[in-house]
């Protein structure tokens, strides 16, 4: 059964703190995404990746960043967490041939 | 601009009806359309798959069909279950990118 994991369900953090978010996919898929979403404006891209430590920013990076060092794991860091980046965080990765996102369970992060 | 646009926002029904959800899009070029179903607090997971040249496709209890010349999309449950409640969102994929609708949320009531 093909899985994305992501390594924290709920998390809360305190302003300024830094974060980071965890995601590891068992698919050998070469694309990875993290995407937020919000009541209202569905799913953002923030960055995605198409090989390891290759990374390309989506429509909403602005306070992220991302590292992929393996080709199975793909992290989210907020350097220095604010309110407005209290959401729900989701991970995915594709098949290539059919375009079919593969989501992990995702992250509800709160920030204080 | 590329856009996904959901109808209704929000859906109850009761248990054993059924209800049609609503994807309209103005994306270019247009590759295929998914739909997803998201369960609260969960990651969403893909129902169903439409390319350019297909009209209708059925998995189960769900039929979705697709007009590409007026950029239409539509989601159909059968007899509705209660684990049928969850948000169902519309994803457009042109070229490699995903646009993704803000999604019906569905309430069934036993």
């Amino acid at each position: 059964d093909v899985k994305v994991t992501q390594s924290s369900r709920y998390l809360v953090k305190r302003t300024g703190e830094k974060v980071f978010l965890e995601c590891v996919q068992d698919m050998d898929h070469e694309n990875m995404f993290w995407y937020r979403q919000d009541p209202g404006l569905g799913l953002r891209l923030i960055y995605f990746s198409y090989d390891v430590k290759m990374k390309e920013k989506g429509d909403i990076p602005e306070g992220y960043s991302v590292s992929r060092e393996k080709k199975e794991r793909f992290s989210l860091i907020l350097e220095s967490a604010s309110t407005n980046q209290t959401s729900m965080y989701l991970c995915a990765s594709n098949r290539e041939d059919t375009g079919e996102l593969f989501f992990g369970e995702g992250s509800r992060l709160t920030v204080l | 601009k590329n856009q996904v646009e959901q109808s209704p926002q929000s859906l109850i029904i009761l248990e054993g009806k059924n209800c049609t959800l609503q994807c309209n899009y103005t994306v270019s070029p247009f590759s295929n359309l998914r739909w997803y179903k998201q369960d609260t607090g969960r990651g969403p997971v893909s129902l169903t798959i439409m390319t350019f040249s297909e009209n209708t496709k059925s998995n189960r209890r769900y039929t979705a069909t697709l007009d590409a010349d007026t950029k239409q999309s539509s989601l159909h449950i059968t007899a509705s279950q209660l684990s049928d409640s969850a948000s169902y969102i519309c994803v457009v994929i042109p070229d490699h990118k995903y646009i993704f609708g803000t999604g019906t949320r569905l309430k069934v009531l036993a």
